[in-house]
C-alpha cells in the first residue's frame, strides 16, 4: 500500500514570494489534515478536510495560508505572501474516516524563508 | 483546550538500559491517546495507541498505559537499541471535539549510545 505522498520535499523562497505544498493522501481515505511543524516542537493543525469539504480550519491564517481538496483526493496548501515565520516542515497526513483514529503522515515539506 | 506535556530531552542512554518518557495531557471527555515516532528523515509514524482507560498499547517492545485517575500516557521500553533513537511526540485526539485533529506535545529526543 502507497503512503502519503508529498512534494517537494524541500523549498527554499524569500520573504513575500508565494509556495504551495502538494499531498496525495492514501487511496481511500476520506480525510485530510494539513499540519506545521516549526523546529523544535510538533505539529500543529492548520486545517481538516473530511472529503472536499472542510471540517476545521480555525488555526489557519486565512489572510496569508490557503487549501483545497477539490476533487476530495489530492491537497493542495499555498502561502501567499511568505513571512520568515512561517518556515517550518508541513506535514499532511490522511486517515480513513473521521471515526478511524489512525493517522498516517507523509514525509512533510521542509520550507525555509529568507 | 487540549494539550499534552512531554518530558524535555535530549534524553540519552546506553545500549539495553531502561526508558521512560514521561506524558502527561489535559483534555475533556476521555480522549484516544498516542504515541509517535520520527526516525531521521522520515516522517511520523505510529509507535501505539490506546483508546480506554486502563489500556495497554504495545509495539516493538514499547509499551504505554492510559492511566486517566493521573492523567498520563508515560512510554517505557525494557531494553533500547541503537535504532531506537528517534523523536517520540505524545499525541491526542477529543472525542469530544468531533473533528479528530491530533494534538501534539512538543516530542522528546532519544539518543541511545553504543
Amino acid at each position: 500500500e502507497a503512503g502519503v505522498a508529498q512534494s517537494p520535499r524541500y523549498k527554499i523562497i524569500e520573504k513575500r514570494q508565494s509556495v504551495a505544498f502538494w499531498c496525495n493522501p492514501i487511496s481511500g481515505h476520506a480525510t485530510l489534515y494539513w499540519y506545521q511543524q516549526i523546529l523544535g516542537q510538533g505539529p500543529k493543525l492548520l486545517i481538516q478536510f473530511q472529503n472536499n469539504g472542510v471540517v476545521d480550519d480555525s488555526q489557519l491564517p486565512k489572510d496569508r495560508f490557503s487549501a483545497e481538496r477539490l476533487k476530495g483526493v489530492d491537497s493542495t496548501l499555498k502561502i501567499q505572501p511568505a513571512k520568515l515565520e512561517d518556515s517550518a516542515v508541513y506535514l499532511c497526513a490522511s486517515s480513513f474516516s473521521l471515526a478511524r483514529d489512525i493517522q498516517y503522515f507523509g514525509a512533510g515539506t521542509r520550507l525555509s524563508v529568507l | 483546550g487540549d494539550s499534552v506535556t512531554q518530558m524535555e530531552g535530549p534524553v540519552t542512554l546506553s545500549e539495553e538500559a531502561f526508558l521512560t518518557i514521561n506524558c502527561t495531557y489535559t483534555a475533556t471527555g476521555y480522549p484516544s491517546l498516542f504515541w509517535y515516532v520520527q526516525y531521521p528523515g522520515e516522517g511520523l509514524q505510529l509507535l501505539l495507541k490506546a483508546t480506554k482507560a486502563d489500556d495497554k498499547g504495545s509495539n516493538k517492545g514499547f509499551e504505554a498505559t492510559y492511566r486517566k485517575e493521573t492523567t498520563s500516557f508515560h512510554l517505557e521500553k525494557g531494553s533500547v537499541q541503537v535504532s531506537d533513537s528517534a523523536v517520540y511526540f505524545c499525541a491526542l485526539t477529543s472525542l469530544d471535539t468531533g473533528r479528530r485533529a491530533l494534538t501534539f506535545g512538543s516530542g522528546t529526543r532519544l539518543q541511545v549510545q553504543p
